[in-house]
């Protein structure tokens, strides 16, 4: 498996404020990682999909100037929610997978942001 | 794209066992997995079906008919900690799982 850490659990903060949620995978090197975002009792939404050294790959509809993304290593992908507003509350999940497990996504633990 | 359709809600009782239904459409297809999730914590993965047929690992159970786009996850032996949301995915040609809207099953002594 993998283990990935997310930080931080979460987080308030005001309107027009930005707010970086870190990703990191302990255990092995991931040259992708996957950031996904999920309203309370609604599905799992790929926002983006953050790639090593280079420009992250963004879903159709996801503003990539307001949620920037850099995965400047092999262990680590970081979101920013820039100009955060009430509509960006959400929970913010960060996933990893393996080469040898390529069908299993290993998720942190999330990041539950609250725009006052 | 890709569509995944399964109940938003299941009740059950301890002891009992309960089947959750995923029917999905999506153009390309590898596999249908199966998440778990507590109330404000991560997903975490419980199978994966790539062929047809049922996959058991110990209480839990996943079918796979590809040509009816359709899947079921089988929990058995039910204890009040599967209570939880279960959602399924597809992956298609990306690889990358989309997910249902989730099921929660709440278990009841």
């Amino acid at each position: 498996g993998a283990v990935v850490s997310q930080h931080p659990s979460w987080v308030i903060c005001k309107s027009g404020t930005s707010v970086k949620i870190e990703c990191r995978s302990l255990d092995f090197q991931a040259t992708t990682m996957f950031w996904y975002r999920q309203f309370p009792k609604q599905s799992l939404m790929l926002m983006a999909t953050s790639n090593e050294g280079s420009k992250a790959t963004y879903e159709q509809g996801v503003e990539k100037d307001k949620f920037l993304i850099n995965h400047a290593s092999l262990t680590l992908s970081t979101l920013t929610v820039t100009s955060a507003h009430p509509e960006d509350s959400s929970f913010y999940i960060c996933s990893v997978r393996t080469p040898a497990n390529n069908e299993k996504l290993f998720f942190g633990s999330g990041t539950q942001l609250s725009v006052l | 794209g890709q569509s995944l359709e399964q109940p938003s809600e299941v009740t059950a009782v301890e002891g009992a066992i309960v089947q959750i239904n995923c029917t999905y459409q999506t153009s390309g297809f590898y596999g249908l997995s199966w998440y778990q999730q507590h109330d404000g914590g991560a997903p975490t993965f419980l199978s994966y079906n790539a062929l047809d047929g049922l996959e058991e690992t110990g209480r839990f159970s996943s079918f796979l008919s590809r040509s009816d786009s359709y899947g079921y996850l089988l929990l058995q032996e039910l204890q009040m900690k599967d209570s939880a949301s279960y959602f399924c995915a597809v992956s298609g040609g990306s690889y990358i799982p989309t997910f249902g809207r989730g099921t929660s099953l709440i278990v009841h002594p």
